[in-house]
């Protein structure tokens, strides 16, 4: 496909659990972003990669928010022990450059 | 401290009138603007962009407008489809830091018919 794709569409996870987020930029695109989005808000940074680099994780909220892209193509975001306010649809963005991102349809995590 | 604002959470209007929608933001280093366009369980979808260079910008009938001393960006949808009805978001990027999009809360527009 063309697009942008995450997997998985949905995960419900227990407290505590850790889980894996993969997305898989269109393809030759250079940088790549994850965002969070809570019910009812815009979606907010998390973290940026430029080919494999990570260049600004600023917005990761804990150190339990890890992210990798170690052949700079696909790009997995992982949670280590979820809480339940780790709830929220995780969207992975790409671009050729620092320009027009486009978007995934994003992985809704519910953590119980 | 919001960035980029959508002061209205909701937009009704008639199916073949103008729909616009409104955005504010803060910080003068933002030089590109994009608007997305949100169906429930999908991700953000591109609409239009706007350079910091330019006070208009124009695609078939979506067009947005940027007026930078009131730090203020405007979409406009004429004439407005009911398929129209959607999420949108604007966000802001300055190019020169990492890219990262600064989005505004969204505004629930509804295209009756």
């Amino acid at each position: 496909g063309a697009g942008v794709s995450q997997s998985p569409r949905y995960k419900v996870a227990k407290r505590g659990q850790d889980v894996a987020l993969r997305c898989d930029p269109i393809s030759g695109h250079v940088s790549l972003f994850w965002y969070q989005q809570a019910l009812g808000q815009g979606p907010e940074f998390l973290t940026y990669f430029q080919n494999e680099a990570q260049l600004d994780k600023s917005g990761l909220p804990s150190d339990r928010f890890f992210a990798e892209r170690p052949e700079g193509s696909v790009s997995t975001l992982k949670i280590q022990r979820t809480q339940q306010e780790d709830s929220a649809v995780y969207l992975c963005a790409s671009s050729l450059m620092l320009d027009t991102q486009y978007f995934g349809p994003g992985t809704r995590l519910t953590v119980l | 401290d919001q960035q980029v604002k959508q002061n209205s959470p909701s937009l009704s209007v008639q199916e073949g009138r103008i729909s616009i929608l409104n955005c504010d933001y803060t910080n003068s280093m933002f030089d590109y603007f994009l608007w997305y366009k949100k169906y429930p369980a999908e991700g953000p979808t591109f609409l239009i962009s706007i350079s910091s260079i330019k006070d208009k910008n124009e695609d078939g009938r979506f067009t947005v407008f940027l007026n930078k001393s009131a730090k203020h960006l405007s979409l406009h949808i004429v004439p407005s489809q009911p398929g129209d009805s959607a999420v949108y978001f604007c966000a802001a990027l300055n190019t020169r830091n990492t890219g990262k999009l600064i989005f505004g809360q969204g505004t629930t527009l509804q295209v009756k018919p």
